[in-house]
């Protein structure tokens, strides 16, 4: 079990809008930045969100994230098919001074 | 451009040991640190820790202390994960993935625990 949380599913229609949370505590969502990673099926993860909000360069305006205390959230909006995938939160943690990846969080597009 | 090129798969029985290599082109190597992930059948990713493409410290995560040993070839621009005693239980995909310098200090190393860019994942299948 992570330490980390997030549901291990999420859905939704085309064009709808899905949010993904990610709980942690205070060694670490709480006092350092949360990245986002989406993993399409069977490929590398790739970076979405950095800092809790920024993105990549070429990562559509669709997708943003958010912080607030100990918990963070991804924002997917206007739901496409290819949107379909794993997404993976992670942030250093002060306590353990080492790194941690959420469960992931499985998204359909219904 | 930005690339990383990691070895292909493996087959190996249990007991053995397996090296994977990660080769990267396109950035200054010694800019960024390299991170190993794994990730089993299934199951999400772990952090198994980082290597200063500097001076050629290894970070190990709780769980990857032992049998795993992270290593460089700095004028190839290649990085090694070497796994010894394999187990069954150590059959999964290892990513490697570049970090830039940020304020995350551990030894000689401070990463910004941001990963970039990712190799293609190298599978490590353990079996009698």
């Amino acid at each position: 079990q992570s330490v980390l949380t997030q549901p291990p599913s999420a859905s939704g229609a085309p064009g709808q809008r899905v949010t993904i949370s990610c709980s942690g505590s205070s060694s670490n969502i709480g006092s350092n930045y949360v990245n986002w990673y989406q993993q399409l099926p069977g490929t590398a993860p790739k970076l979405l969100i950095y800092k809790n909000s920024q993105r990549p360069s070429g990562v559509p305006d669709r997708f943003s994230g958010s912080r607030s205390g100990t918990s963070a959230s991804l924002s997917v909006s206007g739901l496409r098919s290819e949107d379909e995938a794993d997404y993976f939160c992670a942030v250093w943690d002060d306590s353990l001074s080492g790194g941690l990846f959420g469960g992931g969080t499985k998204l359909t597009v219904l | 451009q930005v690339q990383i090129l990691q070895s292909e798969s493996e087959l190996k029985n249990p007991g053995a040991s397996v090296k994977v290599s990660c080769k990267a082109s396109g950035y200054t190597f010694s800019d960024y640190g390299l991170n190993w992930v794994r990730q089993a059948p299934g199951q999400g990713l772990e952090w198994m820790g980082w290597i200063n493409t500097n001076t050629g410290q290894a970070i190990y995560a709780r769980g990857f202390t032992g049998r795993f040993v992270f290593s460089l070839d700095t004028p190839v621009r290649t990085a090694y994960l070497q796994i010894s005693s394999l187990k069954t239980e150590d059959t999964a995909v290892y990513y490697c993935a570049r970090d830039p310098k940020g304020g995350y200090c551990v030894g000689s190393g401070c990463y910004s625990f941001r990963f970039d860019y990712w190799g293609q994942g190298s599978q490590v299948t353990v079996s009698s």
